[in-house]
């Protein structure tokens, strides 16, 4: 069991929009704005896509957006490309000085 | 550019100890600004991060492994390890080192490759 939820999967067609949810609690998303995201395809190590909530590394695509509200972070991914299709996964700083993920995502693209 | 590689032996009977190397190349693991990280993955299931290191040896561990896992760094080496003791199935996954960003941002952005580690007899 996981310490932050995620649905187990998401899907939508290519070119259109889809958001992850990630649900957690007053002790890690809610008290901290810690929040990243990890985009891992079949048999790779993830990549780090979003941190501290909403800022994208350098050299990942602004199709990927995200947000915090309480106690729950959400990753957007806009104009849904084939090569989207992946596992992600939310993880959050929680107390104290520990780090959770989330159970991951997958995406497929219909 | 940066790059992490793990090392290790593939297989660890039940009960002894899993030790794996993580060696950095690129840039120095003593920079006084970055930590560096421990995850794992199970098969089929999700990650889980292990414990996080500093070059001047202060630790960051789960609390569910705090009493099994020890990191340690090596700065003349430019490495830092993991021994998980006591091993059982369950430690059975797909091991990472990375490099978790500095001033607090408790994200990993660069990764190794992984290596894969089997708890059996």
């Amino acid at each position: 069991q996981s310490a932050l939820t995620q649905p187990a999967s998401v899907s939508g067609s290519s070119g259109q929009s889809i958001t992850i949810s990630c649900t957690g609690t007053s002790s890690n998303i809610g008290g901290h704005d810690r929040v990243s995201w990890y985009q891992q395809h079949p048999g790779k190590a993830p990549q780090l896509i979003i941190y501290e909530v909403i800022r994208r590394p350098s050299g990942v695509s602004n199709r990927f957006s995200a947000s915090k509200s309480g106690n729950t972070a959400s990753l957007t991914i806009s104009g849904l490309q084939t090569e989207d299709e992946a596992d992600y996964y939310c993880a959050s700083h929680g107390d104290v000085n520990i780090l959770v993920f989330g159970g991951g995502t997958k995406v497929t693209v219909l | 550019q940066l790059q992490l590689q793990e090392s290790g032996p593939g297989l660890v009977k039940p009960s002894e100890t899993l030790s794996l190397t993580c060696t950095v190349s690129g840039g120095s693991i003593s920079d006084d600004y970055n930590w560096w990280g421990w995850i794992r993955q199970t098969p089929g299931m999700g990650l889980n991060w292990i414990g996080s290191i500093f070059y001047s040896g202060a630790t960051h561990y789960i609390s569910s492994l705090r009493s099994r896992a020890t990191i340690s760094v090596d700065t003349s080496k430019n490495q830092f390890s993991l021994k998980l003791n006591s091993v059982t199935a369950a430690d059975t996954a797909v091991y990472y080192c990375a490099r978790q960003v500095g001033g607090g941002v408790w994200a990993f952005d660069i990764w190794g490759r992984g290596t894969r580690v089997t708890a059996s007899s």
